[in-house]
């Protein structure tokens, strides 16, 4: 139990589009899920805490605008990042935090922007 | 702000050896967990410490929590290549939020 799909795993788009990226509990309901970011060798970094049915909380220094977060049930969330540039190539990784309040993490997404 | 400080930030090890890494923060957390993550994959939970003293083990892998709960130590016993990853300690913050140590990349050489 307790799994978290991402969808796409990898994806390489040109600079100035935007690229979604959706996040899913598949077998619990996720009052809370959470973005992060991470760059090779290092540690993840929060992004954003999204809630389902409000509007996303985001870390110091992350912009609302610049990743765009949607939690329209309690099931998905889904980071859009608008108008990208290569410096946000990264590893993005979604979890998911069920009733027990345990996060339960996605398998990341690779993107890589050309 | 909460911080945890994770050490070694890498260790290269052969076979056999035995390893701890270190996670240490002026903070209290209500829990602490620790993860191993693969390159391209997310983090896979291996332990949660709850309780301040609380010790946990996993096979070879044993977990401590500080008596504080500001601090825990993972150690490895008799590595193997399959050990080989980057350990990640994280702790409960506010908001039930994660704050993660810079990671410890582990590799064991057969």
């Amino acid at each position: 139990g307790a799994v978290v799909s991402q969808h796409p795993s990898w994806v390489i788009c040109k600079s100035g589009t935007s690229v979604k990226i959706e996040c899913r509990s598949l077998d619990f309901q996720a009052t809370t899920m959470f973005w992060y970011r991470q760059f090779p060798k290092q540690s993840l970094m929060l992004m954003a805490t999204s809630n389902e049915g409000s509007k996303a909380t985001y870390e110091q220094g992350v912009e609302k605008d610049k990743f765009l977060i949607n939690h329209a049930s309690l099931t998905l969330s889904t980071l859009t990042v608008t108008s990208a540039h290569p410096e946000d190539s990264s590893f993005y990784i979604c979890s998911a935090d069920g009733f027990t309040d345990t996060q339960y993490f996605g398998p990341g997404t690779r993107l890589t922007v050309l | 702000t909460q911080l945890l400080e994770q050490s070694p930030q890498f260790l290269s090890i052969q076979e056999g050896e035995n390893l701890t890494v270190y996670c240490n923060s002026s903070s209290v957390f209500s829990s602490l967990q620790w993860y191993r993550q693969e390159p391209g994959e997310g983090p896979v939970l291996l332990v949660t410490v709850v309780t301040g003293g609380e010790v946990k083990k996993l096979k070879r892998l044993t977990f401590q929590f500080g008596d504080a709960r500001k601090d825990s130590s993972l150690h490895i016993t008799a590595a193997q290549p399959g050990d080989t990853g980057l350990y990640l300690c994280a702790g409960e913050g506010y908001g039930n939020k994660l704050v993660f140590g810079a990671g410890t990349i582990l590799r064991v050489k057969s």
